[in-house]
């Protein structure tokens, strides 16, 4: 089990393009969470996700944010129109149903220049 | 407001010494806590959870309720102890709530 793998790990985007991140489970894991990592501060929840399903998104930015778990395929967090601000390390975790612990990524780096 | 606090940006100790890092929480239920560790270059893993009463790698920590804190301890650290530890609270089983975290450094 080759682990939580995210790609790309680093990531450079100019202002207002579109920055989309990938992060495939631990086999048999069906959550998906993402967290944001600011400088100088800790890792902020952002979104879970099931399968084809949004749990909980409370920690998403209203705008220009989305994530989707398709049934095939990687997690997908997508930013449209980044700025300066995006700029930060996304790390995505997976947990079995039942979830007994999170197991994270290595997380992909976003620089917005 | 459920809040994880850790007042220490960096700790550094020599080998041997005894570590504490501090770690309060602000929530009004019934806790779940975990300890976080990413070492240079490797992802976030879980060290322990307080519901388990384990010990990692000679790490403990014990969850008092009076004072909300999660602290983590250890009575002698080695070098290979230096990484960045981040508490947890999970206030339902599906969503992890991390404090700033604290950067460890252990000198010979």
């Amino acid at each position: 089990n080759a682990g939580v793998m995210q790609n790309p790990r680093h990531l450079v985007r100019r202002r207002g393009q579109e920055a989309r991140l990938r992060c495939s489970p631990m086999k048999g894991h069906s959550h998906v969470y993402w967290y944001r990592q600011l400088p100088e501060e800790g890792l902020k929840f952002m979104v879970y996700l099931q399968k084809e399903n949004i749990i909980d998104e409370s920690g998403m930015p209203k705008e220009r944010f989305s994530a989707e778990f398709p049934k095939e395929g990687p997690s997908i967090l997508r930013i449209q129109q980044v700025v300066r601000g995006d700029s930060a390390a996304y790390f995505c975790a997976s947990s079995p149903p039942g979830w007994t612990e999170a197991f994270f990524g290595q997380g992909t780096r976003l620089t917005v220049v | 407001a459920q809040r994880v606090t850790q007042p220490e940006k960096l700790l550094s100790v020599f080998k041997g010494a005894p570590v504490e890092l501090k770690c309060n929480y602000s929530y009004s239920g019934s806790p779940e806590l975990f300890w976080y560790v990413q070492y240079s270059r490797q992802r976030l893993q879980l060290l322990l959870r307080h519901i388990s009463r384990e010990s990692i790698k000679g790490f403990t920590a014990d969850l008092n309720k009076g004072e909300t804190s999660f602290h983590l301890k250890k009575p002698f650290a080695q070098e290979e102890d230096s990484a960045m530890y981040y508490c947890a609270l999970a206030p339902r089983a599906d969503k992890l709530i991390f404090g700033t975290g604290t950067r460890l450094q252990v000198f010979p």
